[in-house]
C-alpha cells in the first residue's frame, strides 16, 4: 500500500536551514511527490515537484530558498535563511493509478 | 493569473445534502483535470476526488465513493462536487485544486482558499 511519512513536527531558529522529511513506503521508492506549504489560516500552496533522482520543478514565485533532494525512499524539502513566514503545515503528496496520496504533515515552527 | 473560488459551503444536517461549487479563471480550464481535497479542523490534508479535463475519467476515495459526485462545466469554468448523505466526519473545509496534468491526477498545483461545510442537527 502507498503510504506517505512524516514526522509530525519539526523545529529550526530564525536564519537556519531545515530539512523536512517524507518517506515512502517499501516497493515504492521510485515514486516521485510533490510538497505543499499551509500558512495559518490559508489554502496550502504548491511548492515543488520532486523526482527520484532529487531533480526537482518550483511553482510560480516560490524562492530559490526551497530547494528539494530524494534518497532512497526518503524525499527531502530543505529550506535555509528561514523566515518567519516559512512557519506552518508541510505536506508531501504523491499519486498512483487513481487515487492521491498526502502524507499526514509537518508542522515547523521557526524559533 | 490562476484563480480558484470556493463557494456553496454551508452548516447541513445529517443525511443530507449539499453542492459545492469552484470558479475557475486565468488559464485554460478545460485542458486541466481538476481536485477536491478536504481538511477537517484541526486535521491535514484529505484527497476527495479528481476529475479529467474532458469530465470522463473520475476517481473518488472511499471514504466518500457511492456519496459524493464530482463534475465539472468547462463552458462556464466551473467545477462541482455533489454531496449527498452527508454524515458528521465530512466536516471540513473543501478545497479545490487544478491538476498539472489534463487526464490524470498527479500534482495539483495551484489552490482555492476552500469552503466550510459543517454537518450537524
Amino acid at each position: 500500500q502507498l503510504v506517505l511519512t512524516q514526522s509530525p513536527s519539526a523545529s529550526a531558529s530564525l536564519g537556519a536551514s531545515v530539512n523536512l522529511t517524507c518517506t515512502l513506503s517499501s516497493g515504492h521508492s521510485n515514486y516521485a511527490i510533490a510538497w505543499h506549504q499551509q500558512q495559518s489560516e490559508m489554502g496550502p500552496r504548491y511548492l515543488m515537484k520532486l523526482n527520484n533522482d532529487g531533480s526537482h520543478t518550483k511553482g510560480d514565485g516560490i524562492p530559490d530558498r526551497f530547494s528539494g533532494s530524494s534518497s532512497g525512499a526518503g524525499r527531502y524539502l530543505i529550506i535555509s535563511s528561514l523566515q518567519s513566514e516559512d512557519e506552518g503545515d508541510y505536506y508531501c503528496q504523491t499519486w498512483g493509478p487513481g487515487p492521491v496520496i498526502f502524507g499526514g504533515g509537518t508542522k515547523l515552527t521557526v524559533l | 493569473q490562476v484563480q480558484l473560488v470556493e463557494s456553496g459551503g454551508g452548516v447541513v444536517q445529517p443525511g443530507r445534502s449539499l453542492r459545492l461549487s469552484c470558479a475557475a479563471s486565468g488559464f485554460t480550464f478545460s485542458s486541466s483535470a481538476m481536485h477536491w481535497v478536504r481538511q477537517a479542523p484541526g486535521k491535514g490534508l484529505e484527497w476527495v476526488a479528481v476529475v479529467s479535463n474532458a469530465g470522463n475519467n473520475k476517481h473518488y476515495a472511499d471514504s466518500v465513493k457511492g456519496r459524493f459526485t464530482i463534475s465539472r462545466d468547462n463552458s462556464k469554468s466551473t467545477l462541482y462536487l455533489q454531496m449527498n448523505s452527508l454524515r458528521g466526519d465530512d466536516t471540513a473545509v473543501y478545497y479545490c485544486a487544478r491538476d498539472q496534468d489534463s487526464v490524470y491526477a498527479t500534482v495539483p498545483d495551484y489552490w482555492g482558499q476552500g469552503t466550510l461545510v459543517t454537518v450537524s442537527s
